[in-house]
């Protein structure tokens, strides 16, 4: 199932399916992206980072890719299971100086439903 | 490792009432966030310091919002006097000094102004 985040800020898929959430981030002077899985009644959780020299980066059944032409931003999620039913978001780091740590940006974020 | 700890996790208000929110970072981490999330919406920065210093402050309605972060560690942030608008979710997170560095949330308190 595939998703793309504002558009379509619900994605249903069937257990043990790929998924793949969509985000389009604001500004191309954006360096640093984060995805974040957050489950109801709970704070943003880290799932994956990456950096703009970067283009895919790999975790545990997770990918992030990075179009940095056209400034969009993916979650592949490998055999999804149940427990990856919550919300993601995409974040961006906006911050300009180096003291200035992760300023976060946030997406709208999207509501991944997985169905056994 | 302990995580970003917030209280009260739930609280609720009358309008033109006062509240405060305490958080207590993740030991070590010189950067502090507050973020207001409103139902359905990703969250939104409202203050970070780095330290016990403000680094962005732009987004917060410093008419009524306020926060500190004395002695560089815990932090408050207070809202007086509160509107319904005010209704959201305000998440805390912490990271390591530095730029594109990852930032940990806590749990949240969900804040009901009636």
């Amino acid at each position: 199932g595939e998703s793309v985040g504002l558009h379509l800020p619900t994605l249903s898929v069937q257990e043990g399916d790929n998924s793949i959430i969509n985000c389009a981030y604001s500004n191309s002077a954006s360096d640093y992206f984060i995805w974040y899985k957050q489950e109801s009644g709970k704070g943003p959780q880290f799932i994956i980072d990456i950096r703009s020299n970067m283009d895919k980066r790999q975790g545990q059944r997770v990918t992030v890719l990075l179009n940095k032409t056209v400034k969009h931003l993916s979650l592949q999620i490998a055999a999804t299971q149940p427990g990856d039913s919550a919300v993601y978001f995409c974040a961006e780091n906006m911050g300009a100086k180096e003291t200035s740590g992760s300023r976060l940006t946030f997406g709208e974020g999207t509501q991944l439903t997985v169905n056994p | 490792e302990a995580g970003v700890a917030q209280s009260p996790r739930y609280k609720i208000i009358e309008k033109r009432q006062s509240v405060a929110f305490w958080c207590n970072p993740i030991s070590g981490h010189a950067t502090l966030y507050w973020y207001q999330q409103i139902l359905g919406q990703g969250p939104k920065l409202l203050i970070q310091f780095q330290n016990n210093g403000v680094v962005d402050d732009s987004q917060l309605p410093k008419d009524r919002f306020s926060a500190e972060r004395l002695k560089g560690v815990d932090s408050t942030l207070k809202i007086q006097p509160a509107k319904l608008e005010d209704s959201a979710v305000y998440l805390c997170a912490s990271s390591l000094y530095g730029r594109n560095t990852e930032a940990f949330f806590g749990q949240g308190t969900r804040l009901t102004v009636v």
